[in-house]
């Protein structure tokens, strides 16, 4: 089973700041099947990005996806209030699927 | 398009508990289905998924054995049934849509419905 494992574990930043969050893989994964997720305080976790850099219907292009192997990156440009959070990468080439353990971002 | 999770509650220790998800506007039949679990300690964990035509089903190594998911494509409902229950499957159970076509990602998810084990 790949295992991911995010860093940091809280990321404290400014609003207006960039933020990078970074996923790595046990092994090897293949890109194509990467996903970030994105969860506010009391609500579901939605899809930001699949596929390591496609952005999700509706996402704005101040987050970006990066990174192949076994390290992958999150960048939230320009933090807004709505953007502080937790994220979660997902492994979804493979049975069963594996989660990240999450990141947060808050407010600094 | 939404999930809407219900049948969470409080249960002893090796209890049992039926969790029910219904989809709504959208092609539930098209998509496959599955649960994944939260706890503020552990995150999201995946639990369970079933296919389309529900001949196919995956459960974690923490739940096989314990966990059945089955579907009903006629009433948009999917279903877990869980048993011999243990304080560790304390969580949020989320419904969860995949995108139209396999290995996809999670598109759309449900709000959860909580289950309690304890004594």
């Amino acid at each position: 089973e790949i295992v991911l494992t995010q860093s940091p574990g809280t990321q404290s930043s400014f609003p207006g700041e960039r933020a990078t969050l970074s996923c790595r893989a046990s092994q090897s994964v293949n890109g194509d099947y990467l996903a970030w997720y994105q969860q506010r305080p009391g609500q579901a976790p939605r899809l930001l990005i699949y596929g390591a850099f496609r952005r999700a219907t509706g996402i704005p292009d101040k987050f970006r996806g990066s990174g192949s192997g076994t390290d992958f990156t999150l960048t939230i440009n320009r933090l807004e209030s709505e953007d502080f959070a937790i994220y979660y990468c997902q492994y979804y080439g493979s049975s069963p699927q594996t989660f990240g353990q999450g990141t947060k971002v808050e407010i600094k | 398009a939404r999930l809407v999770e219900s049948g969470g509650g409080l249960v002893q220790p090796g209890g049992s508990l039926r969790l029910s998800c219904s989809g709504f506007e959208f092609a539930f039949s098209s998509h496959h289905m599955h649960w994944v679990r939260q706890t503020p300690g552990k995150g999201l964990e995946y639990v369970s998924g079933i296919v389309i035509r529900g001949d196919n089903r995956i459960y974690s190594d923490s739940v096989k054995g314990r966990f059945t998911v089955s579907r009903d494509n006629y009433r948009n409902i999917l279903d877990l049934q869980m048993s011999n229950l243990r304080v560790e499957d304390t969580a949020l159970y989320h419904c969860v849509r995949e995108e139209v076509g396999n290995w996809k990602p999670f598109d759309l998810w449900g709000q959860g419905t909580l289950v309690t084990v304890s004594s």
